[in-house]
């Protein structure tokens, strides 16, 4: 199994600019998750869809966040408009359960 | 609110030493407790966990037992080896709302020399 694969790796954009994340789960797997990461606030639950359905989204910090699951191998986290404070490691993880197990590598992404 | 606090990086150790990273919680209730981790280049892994008091999680070498009495959840390995050099994270499950997150503490970086 390939794992979770995200693109892309790194990203760096201008502020204002619509950025896009992809994240392909572990086939099979009917959990998916976003973090963010960054050095000031540790890993950060963004967002949890089951069965391709959003659960959870308590944790996307404003409207500029979107995300969406069309089917089951495939989601994308958006930000428009991107700004400085958005630049952050951002991980996709997915699971057959509710805990994520195992986590992509990760999109690197610079808002200047 | 529910926390997790990690003692603070880097530690630096040599091959076959005794590692020990603290973790410490603070929760209402008693969450499910978990070790992760990051190697260089990677995502996070979940790498041993335990869902009550006593418990032990092991994997890989590596224990964490749950100790209630003192809210803690300290990795250990007897004998590390390089290859252990990564950034390990521990967690708990925080229920809100009916439903369940993960809160992570910020994670301790360990690396292990020849």
């Amino acid at each position: 199994d390939a794992g979770v694969i995200q693109s892309p790796r790194h990203e760096v954009t201008e502020m204002g600019q619509e950025v896009t994340l992809r994240c392909k789960p572990i086939s099979g797997h009917n959990s998916l998750f976003w973090y963010r990461q960054t050095m000031m606030r540790g890993l950060e639950l963004l967002i949890y869809f089951n069965n391709n359905v959003p659960i959870d989204d308590s944790g996307m910090p404003e409207d500029r966040f979107s995300a969406k699951m069309p089917n089951a191998s495939f989601s994308t986290l958006k930000i428009q408009p991107s700004e400085p404070r958005d630049s952050a490691v951002y991980f996709c993880a997915s699971s057959f359960l509710r805990l994520p197990r195992i986590f992509g590598e990760g999109s690197w992404l610079t808002v200047v | 609110g529910d926390s997790v606090t990690q003692m603070e990086g880097p530690v630096t150790l040599s091959e076959e030493a005794f590692l020990t990273i603290n973790c410490t919680y603070t929760a209402t209730g008693y969450p499910s407790l978990f070790w992760y981790v990051q190697y260089p280049g990677e995502g996070l892994q979940l790498l041993l966990k335990a869902t009550k008091a006593d418990d032990k999680g092991s994997n890989k070498g590596f224990e964490a037992t749950y100790r209630k009495e003192t809210t803690s959840f300290h990795l250990e390995k007897g004998s590390v080896q390089v290859s252990d050099s990564a950034v390990y994270f521990c967690a708990l499950i925080r229920t809100q709302g009916g439903s369940e997150k993960l809160v992570f503490g910020k994670g301790t970086k360990l690396t292990v020399n020849p």
